[in-house]
């Protein structure tokens, strides 16, 4: 199995602020990593795949990079509604895999 | 509009059986791969099992053996039959739309509760 080591698992910010969470990977995937955002109570939704491709509908404030075993997840601008756990998921090879979330808190 | 809706879930003691459901509209269960995702209490994500266009399954160790997907392309929906079912399977299920060459999981079903306890 791939193992996925996402960071920070904690994070601080402030409106307005740019934030980057980092995912990386115990093999390469290529560009088969997915980024997805979930609020409280809610179903995950998909903000990124294949690493970059920013999903119809998404703000173009967030943006994906990375390939092969290290990848990004960036807000350029947080806004309220960005505060939420952010999980990076592979889908390379089974079993797909998750990281164990980055929870976004208001500073 | 894309939609997914999950029902089934509940309490069931340990070494019961469930199945669940997932009902989708606005596309064709058949032509995409299907997947169910789970997750427990105050946890993070874990795939559980995929089902691919042609009908191949995948499983994640946690569940093979145990746990079956399957659709049924008349009533456009997913099923996932749950047998020896452990307290560690006490999660949140959703199930989600995968496109070949696209977005893996999207959209996912507003989930449902399934709880294994005596």
């Amino acid at each position: 199995a791939i193992w996925m080591t996402q960071s920070p698992s904690l994070l601080s910010a402030s409106t307005g602020d740019r934030v980057t969470i980092s995912c990386r990977m115990s093999q390469g995937i290529s560009s088969y990593l997915a980024w997805y955002q979930q609020k409280p109570g809610k179903a995950p939704e998909l903000l990124i795949y294949a690493a970059s491709t920013l999903q119809s509908g998404v703000p173009s404030r967030f943006s994906g990079s990375g390939s092969g075993t290290d990848f990004t997840l960036t807000i350029s601008c947080l806004q309220s509604e960005d505060f939420a756990t952010y999980y990076c998921q592979q889908y390379y090879s089974f079993p797909w895999t998750f990281g164990q979330g980055t929870k976004v808190e208001i500073k | 509009e894309v939609q997914l809706v999950e029902s089934g879930g509940g309490l069931i003691q340990p070494g019961g059986s469930l199945r669940l459901s997932c009902a989708a509209s606005g596309f064709t269960v058949s032509s995409n791969y299907m997947s169910w995702v789970r997750q427990a209490p105050g946890k993070g994500l874990e795939w559980v099992s995929v089902i691919y266009s042609g009908g191949s399954t995948y499983y994640a160790d946690s569940v093979k053996g145990r746990f079956t997907i399957s659709r049924d392309n008349s009533k456009n929906t997913l099923y996932l039959q749950m047998n020896s079912l452990r307290a560690e399977d006490t999660a949140v299920y959703y199930c989600a739309r995968g496109v070949l060459y696209g977005p893996p999981f999207d959209p996912w079903g507003q989930g449902t509760l399934v709880t294994v306890s005596s």
